[in-house]
């Protein structure tokens, strides 16, 4: 089945800064790659999601790249602040099983002042 | 529109005993999944029901079982309850097949004595 690697496991990052986080997935026929963000306590909430017919897609401080040679996706987070500190999950599913995503295993970011 | 519910959102049990948690998908969102997150094994994908039929099925053992109703809502029961099975069971709601956008709710965080 799919295997989704996520990296790093934690990350810190100075007020400000750009903070990149990095997946990996094995199987050749995903096609559609969500990101979701969840806070202590909370529900995770999708920040950002890509399909495979695409490159790259922004939205304000947040953009994802996809390269589907290299099954990889990244996650980019400019100008980070405090409320930016969360736990960053990033997920894989197929056509016809986009319901089944296989996620990573998630980034600790913490954004300091 | 109200977001996905479920209830009860904390249970406490013990080994060998049933439960029965509840989703209730946002209105007009067909497709119901279920999730299961550890802080050992993260969030692994159970089952997706549309249109009270299973679609989709995770790798866990058949002690873990759902059903969806005509409304669109959910449940899910776990019969023999296992120290392992501890954990916060999410469930997600998306409106139609081709649209991959899941929702999650708060999740019913079970632990199991």
């Amino acid at each position: 089945g799919e295997n989704v690697e996520q990296h790093p496991s934690t990350l810190s990052v100075q007020e400000g800064d750009s903070a990149v986080i990095k997946c990996t997935y094995s199987d050749s026929a995903s096609n559609y790659f969500p990101w979701y963000k969840q806070e202590l306590g909370k529900r995770p909430q999708l920040i950002i999601d890509i399909r495979s017919n695409v490159g790259e897609k922004k939205d304000q401080r947040i953009a994802v790249t996809l390269n589907k040679t290299a099954k990889h996706f990244s996650l980019h987070i400019t100008e980070t602040q405090p409320e930016d500190s969360a736990v960053y999950f990033c997920a894989a599913s197929k056509a016809g099983t986009a319901s089944k995503l296989t996620f990573g295993t998630g980034t600790r970011l913490q954004v300091t002042l | 529109k109200a977001g996905v519910t479920q209830t009860p959102r904390y249970l406490i049990k013990t080994r060998g005993q049933q439960v029965t948690l509840s989703c209730s998908p946002i209105s007009g969102h067909r497709s119901v999944s279920w999730y299961q997150q550890t802080p050992g094994q993260g969030l692994q994908f159970l089952f997706e029901y549309f249109s009270e039929t299973q679609r989709n099925k995770g790798n866990f053992p058949g002690r873990f079982s759902g059903r969806q109703f005509s409304n669109s809502r959910s449940e899910m029961n776990v019969s023999t309850l296992e120290l392992g099975d501890s954990a916060l069971y999410l469930c997600a709601s998306r409106p139609i097949t081709g649209v991959e956008t899941q929702y999650f709710g708060p999740g019913t965080r079970l632990l199991v004595l």
